[in-house]
């Protein structure tokens, strides 16, 4: 079946400006992850999400970001007043049974984002 | 939190020689490790996992080890090829938790 997509696959924006990205994962998987990867950098975890339990917010860096989840479909995550530290790629994964599981996570294609 | 130090940050290795990557956790209540590998401008891929109830796991030319009392993790990759040269990642704290990656360099 389909894999995990994210759209924009680019997005450049001002400085300021609030900056809406997509994740859509792949159908039946519980869990989804949002991730920030800077330039030549590692994976940063910024939320997760399985079932219908409360997300994991720990990794968010700021108020400024925030994430939201349908059931288990589509989630969108959300930059307001965006910072040009915010530039990165922003990976989406999705798992069938999340961590309890300890399954594996399959990556979209990722978001570029640069702030300029 | 958890904390992942994985080196070196960059590895070269002659086609046909072996490559280690190593990573060590801090918390000692992560039970999961996976390795992910990222070539240029793709997404990373899962490529072998360990669970905290083995030492050792083996698929072809990669494997992983574990030591849980010292809180380290290693890959290991065999009779390299080209096709390896990538950026390869660790993760702990159930996979949440990434190093900062290696650069894996197969020379011909």
């Amino acid at each position: 079946g389909a894999g995990v997509s994210q759209s924009p696959s680019n997005k450049v924006t001002e400085k300021g400006k609030d900056v809406e990205l997509r994740c859509d994962p792949i159908s039946g998987h519980t869990a989804l992850y949002w991730y920030r990867q800077r330039l030549g950098q590692g994976l940063e975890f910024l939320i997760y999400f399985q079932g219908n339990s409360a997300p994991d917010k720990s990794g968010l860096p700021s108020d400024r970001f925030s994430a939201e989840r349908t059931g288990e479909s589509v989630s969108t995550l959300t930059i307001q007043r965006t910072q040009q530290e915010d530039s990165a790629v922003y990976l989406c994964a999705s798992s069938l049974q999340g961590l309890a599981g300890e399954d594996t996570q399959y990556f979209g294609p990722g978001t570029r984002l640069t702030v300029l | 939190g958890e904390n992942v130090e994985q080196h070196p940050s960059t590895l070269s290795v002659q086609e046909g020689d072996s490559a280690v990557i190593k990573c060590t956790y801090s918390d000692s209540a992560s039970n999961y490790f996976p390795w992910y590998k990222q070539e240029l401008g793709k997404r990373p891929q899962l490529i072998i996992d360990i669970r905290s109830n083995v030492g050792e796991k083996k698929d072809q030319r990669i494997a992983v080890t574990l030591n849980k009392t010292a809180k380290h993790f290693s890959l290991h990759i065999t009779e390299t090829q080209p096709e390896d040269s990538a950026v390869y990642f660790c993760a702990a704290r159930d996979g949440l938790t990434f190093g900062k990656g290696t650069h894996l360099i197969i020379q011909p």
